[in-house]
């Protein structure tokens, strides 16, 4: 089944600790693209990756990075998380381009106290 | 930078009617794309309209677009209690390489 997949889900942790939000697709496709979405402000990109060992900022890419290593993965990194990063998270995935239709992940909800 | 607003935010109908959603947005695009979104879950494709589309239909969908007036509707007909979800447009500039997704309108359809 072509799907996205995102882990954890669900996250709490407290400001300043390292985490990690993996994200795998397994239909091949070059862009991936992570987002946040907040209650009032919809959807804002973080930031994207054309390919392998290509990634760009998007809108909001203050305290995140992002690393491509392999086609199928693309992890979220939060360094030193703060609780202005609370929200929930969707990573996705395109042929040809992200204007092109994209395939979410289910989402992960973090909380930052 | 560059977002999609819909109109309206929120939409109560009953089912069986007819839901129309808006989208407006600021400069020229490649295609507008419009998306579902179950409470909290992730985002489903449901069509998307090229910018020298001006109409399209999926099933019950209907999609419209007018780039002189930088609009896009989604036209739901003979809603269903389980078209309740809420709905964003994107749009995609710049190449393809360039999305941004509005706020979305919250649909609720009562049985």
């Amino acid at each position: 089944e072509a799907q996205v997949t995102q882990n954890p889900r669900y996250l709490i942790t407290v400001t300043g600790k390292k985490l990690t939000v993996t994200c795998s697709q397994n239909m091949n496709h070059e862009y991936m693209s992570w987002y946040r979405q907040d209650p009032g402000l919809g959807l804002r990109q973080i930031y994207y990756s054309m390919n392998v060992e290509v990634t760009d900022k998007g809108d909001v890419p203050e305290g995140y990075k992002v690393s491509r290593k392999e086609k199928r993965n693309f992890p979220l990194i939060l360094e030193s998380p703060s609780p202005n990063q609370t929200s929930l998270y969707f990573c996705a995935s395109s042929s040809g381009g992200l204007g092109n239709e994209q395939f979410f992940g289910p989402g992960t909800r973090l909380t930052v106290l | 930078s560059q977002q999609g607003e819909e109109d309206p935010q929120a939409l109560s109908i009953q089912e069986g009617e007819n839901a129309t959603m808006n989208c407006s947005y600021k400069t020229s695009i490649n295609n507008l794309q419009w998306y579902r979104q179950n409470s909290g879950r992730g985002l489903v494709h449901l069509i998307l309209i090229r910018s020298n589309e001006r109409e399209k239909h999926s099933g019950r969908l209907r999609v419209t677009l007018d780039t002189s007036k930088k609009s896009s509707s989604l036209l739901i007909t003979a809603s269903r209690a389980a078209d309740t979800a809420s709905y964003f447009c994107a749009t995609a500039f710049g190449g393809y390489q360039k999305v941004t997704f509005g706020i979305g309108t919250k649909l609720q359809v009562i049985p």
